[in-house]
């Protein structure tokens, strides 16, 4: 499995666009980059995916340079409730099931 | 619908006891995984299935079994509990690269 590298922390202000990147070096090319978030003691939550294609949905922006080295997850307007651990995971999905691998997260801290 | 559903919440165990954690989900999901979170720490991959009758491990699955007799339930086995199995376990389930969805948690103590 491909590992990632996220920094430990970061701040965020309210309002404000949150970016999160993570560096994925060794991903293969059937690999998926997803995010994930844990609010406090609670289960994580599934934010987006992508392949090598940018995607967008309700929640966040998905970001994949074009060698597909890293990525970056945008909030765009980064609120309280969005002070989390932020997971960045990379998974070959079919071929093993959906077995993913969390590393260390970035905790990001949402300010007023 | 209802998700995943874990049951217990909260458990405390003597150390050798043997218990089994619940995880069903209601989705039709065909994955389904087992994770354990320490305190102050990341989520590590105990067991996961890619279906009924299929299982592998995943990182850290000594002192653990499971079994997926069918699509909606994933059983967890602590075999003999030990202290160092004190930890929060998470039962997920996901539909092809959809993203998984994650159940509240049993917290477990064994002392």
């Amino acid at each position: 499995d491909a590992k990632t590298t996220q920094p430990p922390s970061m701040d965020c202000a309210e309002g404000r666009a949150a970016n999160l990147p993570c560096n994925h070096s060794t991903i293969s090319g059937n690999e998926y980059v997803y995010w994930y978030r844990q609010i406090h003691s609670q289960g994580p939550q599934y934010i987006i995916h992508g392949l090598k294609n940018n995607e967008t949905n309700e929640m966040a922006s998905l970001i994949i340079t074009e060698d597909r080295k890293s990525s970056t997850l945008i909030l765009p307007h980064a609120t309280l409730r969005d002070t989390a651990v932020y997971y960045c995971i990379v998974a070959i999905y079919y071929n093993q099931g959906g077995k993913l691998i969390f590393g260390q997260g970035t905790e990001l801290s949402v300010k007023p | 619908n209802a998700g995943v559903t874990q049951t217990p919440k909260f458990q405390v165990l003597k150390t050798g006891q043997s218990m089994t954690l619940q995880c069903a989900q209601d989705m039709n999901h065909e994955y389904m995984s087992w994770y354990r979170q320490d305190p102050g720490m990341g989520l590590r991959l105990i067991h996961y299935s890619v279906g009924a009758g299929i299982t592998d491990q995943g990182e850290v699955p000594n002192g653990y079994n499971v079994s997926r007799s069918t699509t909606e339930d994933f059983p967890l086995r602590l075999l003999s509990a030990a202290p160092s199995q004190t930890s929060v376990y998470f039962c997920a389930s996901s539909y092809n690269s959809d993203g998984y969805t994650f159940g509240s948690g049993t917290r477990l103590t064994v002392v």
